[in-house]
């Protein structure tokens, strides 16, 4: 178990240009969430993964979002023509879901993206 | 829609005094519930869980009880070291057939920090 892998760890970009995160979730896990934290609050859930198929988009993930799990493994968050708003900390986790969400969520460590 | 609320910080506590970080929600039907805890410059750690009323959940000493009637899960330690210094996010993930059991709802977390 090499736990939840993210990357990159940091990225800086100017404003309008598109930027993509990469996620490795644990292996064995089947089910794949993103979320974002901003300075001062707890995360807030964006989208997530059953195997390949992505089951729910929150409200907060605009049509400049979009997020892939090809073949149910890795996962990325694309984030088209960047605004300064969308600077943040963006969290990656991964479970081994059945039913009822009782499951254990372990996240990655992060990318943390400045938008300038 | 859920909400975690829990007490704001920064908690400032002396080594090998008592800690309660409070923690209460609203959610619909049967939610489990959750402590993580995010070090300086780490991702976030599951801490605790609860999956239903009464669950006592506990890890390095510290607990957190599944409080149905009051809808609360306060986190609760007996003697803090500094080495407990970290944020503590209270979570919630929703009830069976809600419709939100897959994600997690996160309170804005409460920052500790332990001094000599």
């Amino acid at each position: 178990d090499t736990g939840v892998s993210q990357n990159p760890r940091h990225k800086i970009t100017k404003r309008g240009q598109n930027v993509t995160f990469r996620c490795d979730p644990i292996s064995e896990h089947n089910r794949l969430y993103w979320y974002r934290q901003t300075l001062g609050q707890g995360p807030e859930f964006l989208t997530y993964f059953q195997n390949e198929a992505q089951l729910e988009k929150s409200r907060l993930l605009s049509d400049r979002f979009s997020a892939e799990r090809p073949k149910g493994s890795f996962s990325t968050l694309e984030i088209q023509r960047t605004e300064q708003g969308d600077s943040a900390m963006y969290l990656c986790a991964s479970s081994l879901g059945g039913t009822g969400g009782r499951e254990t969520q372990y996240f990655g460590p992060g990318t943390r993206l400045l938008v300038l | 829609g859920d909400s975690v609320t829990q007490m704001e910080g920064p908690v400032t506590l002396s080594e090998e005094a008592f800690l309660t970080i409070n923690c209460t929600y609203t959610a619909t039907g049967y939610p489990s519930l959750f402590w993580y805890v995010q070090y300086p410059g780490e991702g976030l750690q599951l801490l605790l869980k609860a999956t239903k009323a009464d669950d006592k959940g506990s890890n390095k000493g510290f607990e957190a009880t599944y409080r149905k009637e009051t809808t609360s899960f306060h986190l609760e330690k007996g003697s803090v070291q500094v080495s407990d210094s970290a944020v503590y996010f209270c979570a919630l993930s929703g009830g069976v057939g809600t419709g939100t059991a897959s994600k997690l709802t996160f309170g804005t977390g409460t920052r500790l920090q332990v001094t000599l």
